[in-house]
């Protein structure tokens, strides 16, 4: 257990819809990081936050924005759904806020299936 | 811009056997981590073992070990005596310094059989 959490474990939901995952960090950890996994795929980084404040921005479409609370949880949320964003989502944390030493902690997942 | 390089997409091992996973990778980085990650069925993403570069001595963890060789860019994981729970998909990853994401290779997806 890396002390990631994620909810909801499995998400299935229609074409247009919007959906909200939410990550909560390890204790003591300030950076929250998205990726996503498409089917027997890489990890695609999305974005960062850290200490509540956008730190990095990856590869994530216009219909996706993420906010960090002040409580360090985190949430992803994804608007008007294709099919093409069937994915496993990845939450991960680390201390700080990256460079040569940055080592994160990966959540179980949110498996989101778009019918 | 740093590149992370798996070129074995499929590997399979008899199991109590031992397998080498290779990973390179390209920085200008002088000192860095460097990390592989496990993906079983399940899919979670599950810390393997990490490298610190200005460490000469190569990491282990139990029946886990990389030979990393800095001059040649080189990280390899070795799992030794191989067992059924090692099938899994394994990434080689390196914290890219410029932004804040790990830099993933695509993967290899190693079998072990009975």
């Amino acid at each position: 257990d890396s002390g990631v959490t994620q909810t909801p474990k499995h998400l299935i939901t229609a074409t247009g819809q919007r959906v909200t995952l939410r990550c909560s960090p390890r204790s003591g950890d300030l950076s929250v990081y998205w990726y996503q996994q498409s089917l027997d795929q890489g990890l695609q980084f999305l974005i960062q936050y850290y200490n509540g404040e956008e730190r990095a921005k990856g590869n994530i479409l216009e219909r996706f924005s993420a906010q960090q609370f002040p409580d360090l949880h985190s949430e992803l949320n994804l608007s008007s759904l294709e099919l093409g964003d069937s994915a496993l989502y990845f939450c991960a944390s680390s201390v700080g806020a990256g460079g040569a030493y940055n080592e994160q902690f990966f959540g179980p997942g949110t498996r989101l299936t778009v019918l | 811009a740093q590149t992370v390089t798996q070129s074995q997409p499929e590997m399979s091992v008899q199991e109590a056997e031992t397998v080498t996973l290779s990973c390179t990778y390209d920085t200008s980085e002088n000192n860095y981590y460097l990390f592989w990650y496990k993906q079983p069925p399940s899919r979670q993403m599950i810390l393997v073992i990490r490298q610190e570069a200005y460490k000469q001595q190569n990491a282990t963890e139990n029946r886990f070990s990389v030979n990393f060789q800095k001059a040649a860019k080189s990280f390899s994981l070795k799992i030794s005596d191989s067992q059924l729970g090692d099938t899994a998909m394994y990434f080689c990853a390196f914290p890219n310094p410029g932004n804040t994401p790990l830099v993933f290779g695509k993967g290899t997806r190693l079998s072990v059989i009975a």
